[in-house]
């Protein structure tokens, strides 16, 4: 069974770092594409940054030099660490396993920026 | 970007009753267009992908219909489970884009 699990959300300072970690089973993750995807509080949905099987990356504009997505492939887990984190990056991240778009979601981690 | 502008954001019905919503692509994504559907305090669940194929598991009472620029996502007759919101994703190019999301609440 496919199954995504993020982890690493909290509470924390503007200006902080948080990293976000996408525990993956059932599947390999360095063969597929996958997403971050981000939804403020009683917000839409916001599509943050992919990494490609080949290991390309792509990013939001709101993101951009502050966001990177990475993965380790031998613990089949997806990063997303989050540099100079401002009030409006508050959200629920959501992983997703991406075939024709995202497929599969995990739960979600909150993450809340605020002083 | 390609932007997606999704309506109604709102609407009421009735258990039964036959439910359309629609996404207006800003350029042509030929058929890269997915429909979501989310309750609340849960992730988003995809229900179709390509436009108009099923995701395994999917009811057969939604379908998805549409190329191009004009997409639309049908619920044939509506039960209590399927109120919720749904969004549309173009994944025809990076960044991919949501549409704004339409609330279907109960009548």
């Amino acid at each position: 069974e496919v199954q995504l699990v993020e982890s690493g959300g909290g509470l924390i300072q503007p200006g902080g770092s948080l990293r976000l970690s996408c525990a993956a089973s059932g599947f390999t993750v360095s063969s597929n594409y996958m997403s971050w995807v981000r939804q403020a509080p009683g917000k839409g949905l916001e599509w943050v940054s992919v990494i490609y099987s080949s290991g390309g990356t792509y990013y939001a504009d709101s993101v951009k030099g502050r966001f990177t997505i990475s993965r380790d492939n031998s613990q089949n887990t997806l990063y997303l660490q989050m540099n100079s984190l401002r009030a409006e990056d508050t959200a629920i991240y959501y992983c997703a396993r991406d075939s024709k778009g995202p497929a599969t979601w995990g739960q979600g981690t909150l993450v809340t920026v605020s002083s | 970007d390609i932007q997606m502008t999704q309506s109604p954001s709102s609407l009421s019905a009735s258990v039964g009753d036959r439910v359309t919503v629609t996404c207006r692509a800003s350029q042509g994504i030929t058929n890269d267009l997915g429909w979501y559907q989310q309750k609340p305090g849960k992730a988003p669940k995809r229900l179709i992908y390509a436009a108009s194929s099923l995701q395994s598991g999917v009811p057969s009472r939604f379908s998805g219909s549409g190329s191009g620029t004009e997409f639309t996502l049908t619920i044939s007759s509506l039960q209590p489970e399927d109120f919720a919101t749904y969004y549309c994703l173009q994944h025809n190019s990076y960044p991919l884009t949501f549409g704004g999301g339409t609330k279907v609440e109960i009548k």
